[in-house]
């Protein structure tokens, strides 16, 4: 069954070093996102990405994030300056109809920022 | 207001036992409403997908939707074991935009 890939599993980073998250969508889909979850919290929405451009981000999605389609399978989420509330675990999702919000999520990055 | 709130309990049950689990919304916009199942620290597995109104069932799963109400509920009949997770229940309307999660409700089913 096709799947969400992500790697890598976890990460450990210093903080204020940049770090890239990556993620192969299920192949057929047309539509990628970012979304977080803190520790025993929501899982949040960061990103979504269509057409190689971003079609929406959520407030927490600031100017040290940005993500990358480098090429036909590879979608990216890169942390500029990495801080301490980054810490995280980050998932990749991807769908693709058109008109349904049907979306399939990776198994995660989990990101520790120290 | 919260967009979506979803009771976190947990929520403790003999096997066998039925599961109701429920999220109401505040935004009457949504359109398709959406069930996830999340074991610790791994991706949320969508488990049921409702557009609009009406119940869609899928084995022992049973998902509701009264957007009169904004109102959503899981059914879970003839709980088991493996069923112990966490559900996340998640709003959204066209593909490319956000999907809106509740908190989650934390199930364990005892043998």
């Amino acid at each position: 069954e096709p799947e969400v890939t992500q790697t890598p599993s976890h990460q450990v980073t210093q903080m204020g070093q940049e770090v890239i998250l990556r993620c192969v969508p299920i192949s057929n889909h047309l539509y990628f996102y970012w979304y977080r979850q803190i520790l025993g919290q929501k899982v949040e929405f960061l990103v979504s990405f269509y057409n190689n451009e971003i079609s929406e981000k959520s407030e927490i999605f600031d100017d040290q994030f940005s993500v990358e389609r480098p090429d036909g399978s590879n979608f990216t989420l890169k942390i500029r300056s990495t801080k301490l509330e980054d810490s995280a675990m980050y998932f990749c999702a991807s769908s693709g109809l058109r008109d349904t919000g049907e979306a399939f999520f990776g198994q995660g990055t989990r990101l520790t920022v120290v | 207001q919260k967009e979506v709130e979803q009771d976190p309990g947990p929520l403790s049950v003999p096997e066998g036992a039925i599961v109701s689990l429920n999220c109401t919304y505040s935004n009457s916009a949504f359109q398709y409403f959406m069930w996830y199942r999340q074991y610790s620290r791994k991706g949320p597995e969508l488990l049921m997908y409702t557009y609009s109104s009406g119940n869609k069932e899928d084995g022992r799963f049973t998902a509701q939707v009264d957007k009169s109400s904004k109102y959503i509920s899981l059914f879970i009949r003839d709980s088991q074991p493996s069923d112990s997770a966490t559900y996340l229940c998640a709003i959204g309307n066209q593909a490319g935009t956000a999907l809106i999660f509740g908190k989650g409700t934390t199930l364990s089913v005892s043998s």
